[in-house]
């Protein structure tokens, strides 16, 4: 089955610097990803839809300055967290899509973020 | 108003019993049903996706239903193992811009 892989697994940061999260999809191109956020016991959260070439669409309520979104290629998309705050700290997933269609999703192993 | 939700919440059963979840959805146009089963600090994972005319399917011991008519879903684990321990999550899919809406999830707790 298709493969999606999230680097790094884990990252611990302090407050104020930026952390980048990148997802790839190892065994097809993906033309769209998504980012998820997921705090501890709830559900996941999508932050935003990022198409190759062209600009996140972002959900209401992420600020895109914020968590900046690059697709540069088919099969990459990373995630920069900007000024990390403490309530930053999650698990963020993301998956990609081989067509445009999003039902064809697989998910990566996620990235657990802690802000100190 | 899209919503999917999930039931119960959370669910204690013994080793080897066997359990359903159930999932409401309100989505439409309805595009896809899809449920993922999750570990703790790991990814979803895919255990059945479901089209408007399928009514049953299985995977292994997890066999999920799908009535469009009553918008209702379900997931049936038989035989439950240690390893089933996870949330359960049911996400459909609307047709229209491509929206994909998750449930909150079904916690699972198999004890020995």
């Amino acid at each position: 089955g298709a493969v999606v892989s999230q680097h790094p697994s884990w990252v611990i940061c302090k407050s104020g610097t930026s952390v980048k999260i990148e997802c790839r999809s190892l065994d097809f191109q993906a033309t769209t990803m998504f980012w998820y956020r997921q705090f501890p016991k709830q559900s996941l959260m999508l932050m935003a839809t990022s198409n190759e070439g062209s600009k996140a669409t972002y959900e209401q309520g992420v600020e895109k300055d914020k968590f900046l979104i690059n697709h540069a290629s088919l099969t990459l998309s990373t995630l920069t967290v900007t000024s990390a705050h403490p309530e930053d700290s999650s698990f963020y997933i993301c998956s990609a899509g081989p067509l445009r269609i999003s039902y064809e999703q697989y998910f990566g192993p996620g990235t657990r973020l802690t802000v100190t | 108003k899209n919503q999917v939700e999930q039931s119960p919440q959370s669910l204690i059963i013994l080793e080897g019993k066997n359990c359903t979840l159930q999932c409401n959805y309100t989505v439409s146009p309805f595009s896809n049903l899809r449920w993922y089963k999750q570990d703790t600090g790991r990814g979803p994972v895919s255990l059945t996706i479901m089209t408007f005319s399928e009514n049953t399917k299985s995977n292994g011991r997890y066999t999920a239903t799908l009535d469009a008519d009553t918008k209702q879903s379900s997931l049936h684990i038989t035989a439950s193992q240690l390893s089933d321990s996870a949330s359960y999550i049911c996400v459909v899919s609307a047709n229209r811009d491509d929206k994909i809406i998750f449930g909150k999830g079904t916690r699972l707790h198999i004890l020995p």
